[in-house]
C-alpha cells in the first residue's frame, strides 16, 4: 500500500464551482498534514497544513483531516483558472520527524 | 516576503562529474531540506539538516550524496560522482520548526 495515494486526475470543474481533493494515507499514527500548489515547471508552494481533525479555513481554501478514516481533503471554493496546477499532499509520517511523504498530486483544471 | 532561493537555475554536467547546487535558506529558519522530483514523478525527500548535522536522510541519499552548511546563510548538496539518473529537479527546503516548509525554485539537473 502506498504511503500516500491521491487521484492523478485530471479533475476538472468549471469556473466558479468547487474542487475537491482528496488524499488518504496509511499511518495511523501521521501528525502532520500539507497541501503544497505546483504549477507546470516550478516548485511546491505551500497553501494550507492541518495538524487536528476537523476543518481548517484558510480565505477560498478548506482543508478537512479526519484521522480515523486517514484522509484528508482540500476544498478550492470560487475556483478560478488560475487555480489550474496540481495539488500535492504531503504527510510527515510516524517515526520521521520532519521528512515529507508526498503523493503523486491531483492535476486540477478549471475550465472557463 | 522572505523565500528560499536557490542558485543556479539549471546546471548541466557530464557523467562522473562533481556537482554542487547552493541554497540560501529563509533566515531565521532552523530545519533545511533537499528534495528532488524526476520528471513526471512525485517529490522524493533525501535529506533534513538540523544543529549543523544531518537529522535524517533517505535510501537516494548514499555516500555519493553530501551536504553542508559552509557559513551561515549558505545550504549546499553535492554530488559526488553524478549518474544518469540523477537527472532532476533538486529543491532546497527550509522551515522554522519540524513544520511548514517552504520551497526554494529549484535546480534543475541534466546529467549528460
Amino acid at each position: 500500500q502506498k504511503e500516500v495515494e491521491q487521484n492523478s486526475g485530471p479533475l476538472s470543474v468549471p469556473e466558479g464551482a468547487i474542487a475537491s481533493l482528496n488524499c488518504t494515507y496509511s499511518d495511523r499514527g501521521s501528525q502532520s498534514f500539507f497541501w503544497y500548489r505546483q504549477y507546470s515547471g516550478k516548485s511546491p508552494e505551500l497553501i494550507m497544513f492541518i495538524y487536528s481533525n476537523g476543518d481548517k479555513e484558510d480565505g477560498r481554501f478548506t482543508a478537512q483531516l479526519n484521522k480515523a478514516s486517514q484522509y484528508v481533503s482540500l476544498l478550492i471554493r470560487d475556483s478560478q483558472p488560475s487555480d489550474s496546477a496540481t495539488y500535492l499532499c504531503a504527510v510527515i509520517l510516524t517515526g520521521t520527524a520532519s521528512k515529507l511523504t508526498f503523493g503523486t498530486g491531483t492535476r486540477l483544471q478549471v475550465t472557463l | 516576503e522572505p523565500e528560499v532561493t536557490q542558485t543556479p537555475s539549471h546546471q548541466v554536467t557530464q557523467m562522473g562529474q562533481e556537482v554542487i547546487l547552493r541554497c540560501v535558506p529563509i533566515s531565521n529558519h532552523l530545519y533545511f531540506y533537499w528534495y528532488r522530483q524526476i520528471l513526471g514523478q512525485k517529490v522524493e525527500f533525501l535529506v533534513s539538516f538540523y544543529n549543523n548535522e544531518i537529522s535524517e536522510k533517505s535510501e537516494i541519499f548514499d555516500d555519493q550524496f553530501s551536504v553542508e552548511r559552509p557559513d551561515g546563510s549558505n545550504f549546499t548538496l553535492k554530488i559526488r560522482s553524478t549518474k544518469l539518473e540523477d537527472s532532476a529537479m533538486y529543491f532546497c527546503a527550509s522551515s522554522l520548526g519540524q513544520g511548514e516548509q517552504f520551497f526554494g525554485p529549484g535546480t534543475r539537473l541534466t546529467v549528460l
